[in-house]
C-alpha cells in the first residue's frame, strides 16, 4: 500500500529530553512537511523540504530540527529547547510540479511531562 | 501565518440535513483545498478548486469559490453520522507555492 507512516502513534517523554518522530513515505513525493496541531487549532508548519538534503523553516521552527537524507524519510526532532512540545504532530508529503494536494500520515501524539 | 479562516467554528446538525461551512482568505490564490480530519487522525484531502472555477462537485460535496469576495464554501448534502469530523480549508502561501496554510477548522457533528 502506498502512503505515509508515522511512528509511534503515542510518545511520552520527560522534560529536557530530545525526541525524534519518524515519517516515511513511499509515494515518491519530492516535498515533505511537518505540522503541529494543538487542541481546537489548525495546523502550523514547522519545517518543509522540497528536495533531498534541503529544507526550510516554517512558521514555528524554533526548538525543532529536521533532516532529509533520503527522499522517503523526513524525521523531526523535538529538542529540549521547545518550550511547549506537547502536541499532535502531523507529517505530509506532496508531489512537486503536479497536484497541490498534500497526503497526511496518521500523526504522532507527543506528551512531555 | 494563517490565511484561511473557517466559519462557523462548530456545527451540529441532524442526519440527513445539509451542512455548509465557509472559508475566507486574505490574499490572491490559484487554488483552494478542503480537508477532513477525524478525531485524532491525519487529514484527508477532499477537493481542490482552482481560481478559474466557480463550483466543483465530488459525490455529496459541493465547493464554491468566489475570488472577488475571497471566500469559499463547502456543502455536504444529506449528511451522515460518518461525516462527523473537522473540516479545514487550505490555501497556498504564495503564487505557485506548494506550501499551504490551514484555517482552524469547522467541527461538524452529525447526530443520528
Amino acid at each position: 500500500d502506498g502512503g505515509i507512516t508515522q511512528s509511534p502513534k503515542y510518545l511520552f517523554r520527560k522534560e529536557g529530553q530530545n525526541v525524534t518522530l519518524s515519517c516515511e513515505q513511499n509515494l515518491n513525493h519530492d516535498a515533505m512537511y511537518w505540522y503541529r496541531q494543538d487542541p481546537g487549532q489548525g495546523l502550523r508548519l514547522i519545517y518543509y523540504s522540497q528536495i533531498v538534503n534541503d529544507f526550510q523553516k516554517g512558521d514555528i521552527a524554533e526548538g525543532y530540527s529536521v533532516s532529509r537524507e533520503k527522499k522517503e524519510s523526513f524525521p523531526l526532532t523535538v529538542t529540549s529547547a521547545q518550550k511547549n512540545p506537547t502536541a499532535f504532530y502531523l507529517c505530509a508529503s506532496s508531489p512537486v510540479g503536479g497536484s497541490y494536494e498534500q497526503y497526511f500520515g496518521p500523526g504522532t501524539r507527543l506528551t512531555v511531562t | 501565518s494563517q490565511q484561511g479562516e473557517e466559519d462557523p467554528q462548530a456545527l451540529s446538525i441532524q442526519e440527513g440535513e445539509n451542512a455548509t461551512m465557509n472559508c475566507s482568505y486574505k490574499t490572491s490564490i490559484n487554488n483552494l483545498q478542503w480537508y477532513r480530519q477525524n478525531s485524532g487522525r491525519g487529514l484527508v484531502h477532499l477537493i481542490l478548486i482552482r481560481s478559474n472555477e466557480r463550483e466543483k462537485h465530488s459525490g455529496r460535496l459541493r465547493v464554491t469559490l468566489d475570488t472577488s469576495k475571497k471566500s469559499s464554501s463547502l456543502l455536504i448534502t444529506a449528511s451522515r453520522a460518518a461525516d462527523t469530523a473537522s473540516y479545514f480549508c487550505a490555501t497556498p502561501v504564495g503564487a505557485g507555492s506548494y506550501q499551504l496554510t490551514f484555517g482552524k477548522g469547522t467541527k461538524l457533528s452529525v447526530i443520528p
